[in-house]
């Protein structure tokens, strides 16, 4: 049973419009929440994170968005650059602890020119 | 700027076959771990080290061993392959077992298992 799940298997959009990319959780002690960006034959690397603390998180063109009520983050990316298209995986923790991260099953991001 | 580096990066296999999967970061990091990462699902847990001789088992151990030779070097063991274990294998380090934002990914390897 996936405690992570990102239902939508890809995504495409058009270069400069918004991308949203959504996640899901059923662990009720998840307190820290990241997103991955993986591009081909690359490992992943961290793009942003949010603590359970505050409901959203913003660096530049990317913001996460926290729900805990409904167990649900989203990735914005405003605007969409076609240098953006990889695999976005949401990844869960508890209390920090790396050795902990759950990931989903990620996000094919497709920025079309 | 090597960071976290992996080999072999390709790798086939027959069933019953033994291999080891190497990994080596050179940013003093204490912990470091393994992951698998299969289609439709996020990437696994196999096993990792909290700190040189450390190890404990992740998500997804069985079939798997694991040796933190020094504080640099972290290495997957594949005593008798399985199909199952077709997979990419991931090796990560970062400073402390905390912050999943400081952790870093080598590139990956691709084993296949016939």
């Amino acid at each position: 049973d996936q405690q992570v799940k990102q239902n939508s298997p890809s995504l495409s959009v058009q270069e400069g419009r918004i991308s949203i990319l959504n996640c899901d959780y059923t662990n009720s002690m998840f307190d820290y929440f990241l997103w991955y960006k993986k591009y081909p034959a690359e490992g992943p690397t961290f793009l942003i994170s949010i603590s359970s603390i505050k409901d959203k998180n913003e660096d530049g063109r990317f913001t996460v968005f926290l729900n805990k009520s409904a167990k649900h983050l989203s990735l914005h990316i405003v605007p969409s650059q076609p240098g953006d298209s990889a695999v976005y995986f949401c990844a869960a923790s508890e209390s920090g602890s790396a050795r902990q991260l759950t990931f989903g099953s990620g996000t094919q991001l497709t920025v079309l020119p | 700027n090597a960071g976290v580096t992996q080999t072999p990066k390709f790798q086939v296999l027959k069933t019953g076959q033994s291999m080891t999967l190497q990994c080596a970061q050179d940013m003093n990091h204490n912990s470091m771990y393994w992951y698998r990462q299969d289609p439709g699902m996020g990437l696994r847990l196999i096993y990792y080290s909290a700190s040189e001789g450390t190890t404990d088992k992740g998500e997804v151990p069985n079939g798997y061993n694991v040796s933190r030779l020094n504080k640099r070097e972290f290495s997957l063991r594949l005593e008798s392959a399985a199909p199952s274990q077709t997979s990419v294998y991931f090796c990560a380090s970062n400073p402390t077992g905390f912050s999943g934002n400081t952790i870093y990914f080598g590139e990956g390897s691709w084993l296949t298992v016939v």
